[in-house]
């Protein structure tokens, strides 16, 4: 079990670039979310998937993201035109499909300027 | 947004102490969960409750799913250092296993 694993861990970028993230969740593990973490709160879901398909997303997912699943494996985030306000921690998480328990990689910190 | 309430916000405690945090809703859950938090880090999963009434340990940890399904306490007994961090709590209900969140505890201990 290596673990859900998430890449890169820092992202510095300019305002108005794109940026991708990416995830690899515990293999066997079906079902991949994405949360957003700012300092002081808690995780924020934004989307999720069960294999290759995205289940449902969050209000907070605005037009500028938008994430894949292509093969029901790894999964990857992408942000276009990044604001000021895009700077968080970018968790990945994965279960099994039927069990509860949540586990979360390292996460992706991204920091615009 | 978050509809879970936790407190307290922060701890500042005696290493050796025991410590006790709590997270409360309106609502009812089917599962709590409760993680650990390190700064630059994902949240690590400490306790699973899945029944109502239900009491979990984990080493110097005990967390209680609440007789309601509205509440959740985790307990720390015999802190040390390395306990220190944030805490979270986390609610799930419905099928699609969407967690709700506290905003955490963070623990801090006094040298």
């Amino acid at each position: 079990d290596t673990g859900v694993s998430q890449d890169p861990r820092h992202k510095i970028t300019k305002r108005g670039q794109n940026v991708t993230f990416r995830c690899d969740p515990i293999s066997e593990h079906n079902r991949l979310y994405w949360y957003r973490q700012t300092l002081g709160q808690g995780p924020e879901f934004l989307t999720y998937f069960q294999n290759e398909a995205q289940l449902e997303k969050s209000r907070l997912l605005s037009d500028r993201f938008s994430a894949e699943r292509p093969k029901g494996s790894f999964s990857t985030l992408e942000i276009q035109r990044t604001e000021q306000g895009d700077s968080a921690m970018y968790l990945c998480a994965s279960r099994r499909q039927g069990a509860e328990k949540l586990f979360f990689g390292s996460g992706t910190q991204l920091s615009v300027l | 947004g978050q509809q879970l309430n936790q407190s307290p916000q922060s701890m500042f405690i005696q290493e050796g102490e025991d410590v006790s945090m709590n997270c409360t809703s309106s609502s009812i859950f089917n599962t709590w969960l409760w993680y650990k938090q390190d700064p630059g880090e994902g949240p690590v999963l400490l306790i699973a409750l899945y029944k109502a009434g239900e009491l979990t340990s984990n080493g110097r940890l005990t967390a209680q799913f609440g007789i309601t399904r509205k509440d959740s306490f985790l307990n720390i007994s015999a802190s040390i250092p390395s306990d220190v961090g944030i805490y979270f709590c986390a609610g799930q209900r419905g099928s699609n296993y969407q967690l709700i969140w506290g905003a955490g505890t963070k623990l801090i201990i006094k040298p």
